[in-house]
């Protein structure tokens, strides 16, 4: 059983285009992250939710959206999508928001041609 | 804000070989720091995870130490084999004060071991 599995793994699309990744855990944590990793390969954290509550947001264009339906599910909505945005995007979930226990998905290669 | 440096940047060592990695961050008032492995293709996986009241912790042939004060880590790895080769992460997880706390992560230390 994948403890956190996003889908899909790779997605090619067009600029402009509107796109979906989707993200589910069956750990039981209460938090879960979406990270984007660029081209340098560094993680930065683009939003957590805590038991579907919205509690870091950083310095992401409006152009992306969270959703959280349940504390089992993440999903990363992105409109009108850029050059810029090809990356991987990574899930991860853990207990709690106190910073240990992390689990991560396998990730998700954004193409943006 | 919070910035984490990892040397070096790439490492390739015959196998058997003893190795440190090093990392180091900005805001020395930290929660915790861990280290992580990714492999291509795959997620983040945890290694190790020092409390900030901690010096070092050990799993197996890993050690990871923590000098809180002058904001370094380093992860040894004692008697290499193939099978470490892989990106080697370091993260700081900042408490946030009146605001949730995060996880900043390093660039990564790409380590290959050969045969």
């Amino acid at each position: 059983d994948t403890a956190v599995s996003q889908t899909p793994k790779y997605l090619v699309t067009q600029m402009g285009n509107d796109k979906s990744i989707k993200c589910e855990q069956n750990l039981g944590h209460d938090t879960m992250y979406w990270y984007k990793q660029d081209s340098k390969k560094f993680l930065k954290i683009m939003f957590s939710y805590n038991n579907k509550e919205l509690i870091i947001n950083e310095t992401v264009p409006n152009r992306f959206s969270p959703k959280s339906p349940d504390k089992a599910h993440l999903n990363l909505h992105i409109n009108s999508l850029e050059l810029g945005d090809s990356a991987v995007y990574f899930c991860a979930s853990s207990p709690d928001s106190q910073g240990y226990g992390y689990t991560f998905g396998s990730g998700t290669r954004l193409t943006v041609v | 804000k919070q910035e984490v440096t990892q040397i070096p940047a790439a490492l390739s060592v015959p196998e058997g070989e003893n190795l440190v990695l090093n990392c180091s961050f900005t805001d020395s008032a930290i929660y915790n720091l861990q280290w992580f492995r990714q492999d291509p293709g795959k997620g983040l996986t945890s290694l190790l995870l020092i409390q900030s009241s901690q010096r070092e912790q050990t799993s197996g042939r890993l050690n990871a130490s923590l000098d809180k004060s002058s904001g370094r880590s380093t992860l040894y790895i004692a008697a290499s084999q193939p099978g470490d080769s892989a990106t080697y992460l370091c993260a700081v997880f900042n408490a946030g004060g009146t605001s949730y706390g995060k996880l900043t992560f390093g660039q990564g230390t790409i380590l290959t071991v050969h045969p």
